[in-house]
């Protein structure tokens, strides 16, 4: 019944591998959200599709790749793992309709570079 | 650039007390202010703001904004052992949220 489910929850890994975390939400929302949640908390957007659309791309190394098949999934790809990117991810959605977003979240991705 | 900032950073009680949490904020196309907590996992929503002065309630909590001063506050009452947790204050733009650092909240018994 989970509503945002992101696999895997946990991941270690060796510096210069490549890595995916896939995204699924059964809210039938039209927009999905990449978050990445640092060692002091800090929740910042990655990327955001809207129906399979790339809408926002921050400031985010090239090394990092969504990927939406269809509008209920969004996948996070990730080359050449470096250190700095153990990290949580967290990945969101949301229906794009009245006065503002609410975000509802998956349980997050814990990935470790080692 | 969007900027939310909430404080204090942190901040330990004791159960019983009544605490206060700051969040402003600088967002472009602004729509809505949220609160989350966050515990373990994902953040939890609480509450979403859009008009100026009406405030929010859900139990011991309760939040105000204002949209003059671009700011928004938190209120937990009679706080207990449970509410210890990060909140998570967000301003919602015409695409995305942009969320501040967050208040980590520790409520000794």
């Amino acid at each position: 019944d989970t509503a945002v489910s992101q696999t895997p929850k946990y991941l270690v890994t060796q510096m210069g591998n490549d890595k995916s975390i896939k995204c699924e939400q059964n809210l039938g929302h039209d927009t999905m959200y990449w978050y990445k949640q640092d060692s002091k908390k800090f929740l910042k957007i990655m990327f955001s599709y809207n129906n399979k659309e790339l809408i926002i791309n921050e400031t985010v190394p090239n090394r990092f790749s969504p990927k939406s098949p269809d509008k209920a999934h969004l996948n996070l790809h990730i080359n050449s793992l470096e250190l700095g990117d153990s990290a949580v991810y967290f990945c969101a959605s949301s229906q794009v309709v009245g006065p503002g977003n609410t975000i509802y979240f998956g349980e997050g991705s814990w990935l470790t570079v080692v | 650039e969007d900027k939310v900032v909430q404080s204090p950073l942190s901040l330990v009680v004791h159960e019983g007390d009544t605490v206060t949490l700051n969040c402003s904020y600088e967002v472009t196309n602004f729509r809505s202010l949220l609160w989350y907590k966050q515990e373990k996992k994902a953040p939890t929503f609480l509450f979403m703001l859009t008009s100026s002065g009406i405030e929010k309630k859900s139990g011991r909590l309760s939040s105000i904004l204002d949209k003059k001063e671009l700011f928004s506050i938190l209120n937990i009452t009679a706080t207990q052992t449970g509410d210890s947790a990060v909140y998570l204050c967000a301003g919602s733009g015409a695409q995305k949220l942009v969320f501040g650092q967050g208040t980590r909240l520790t409520i000794n018994p």
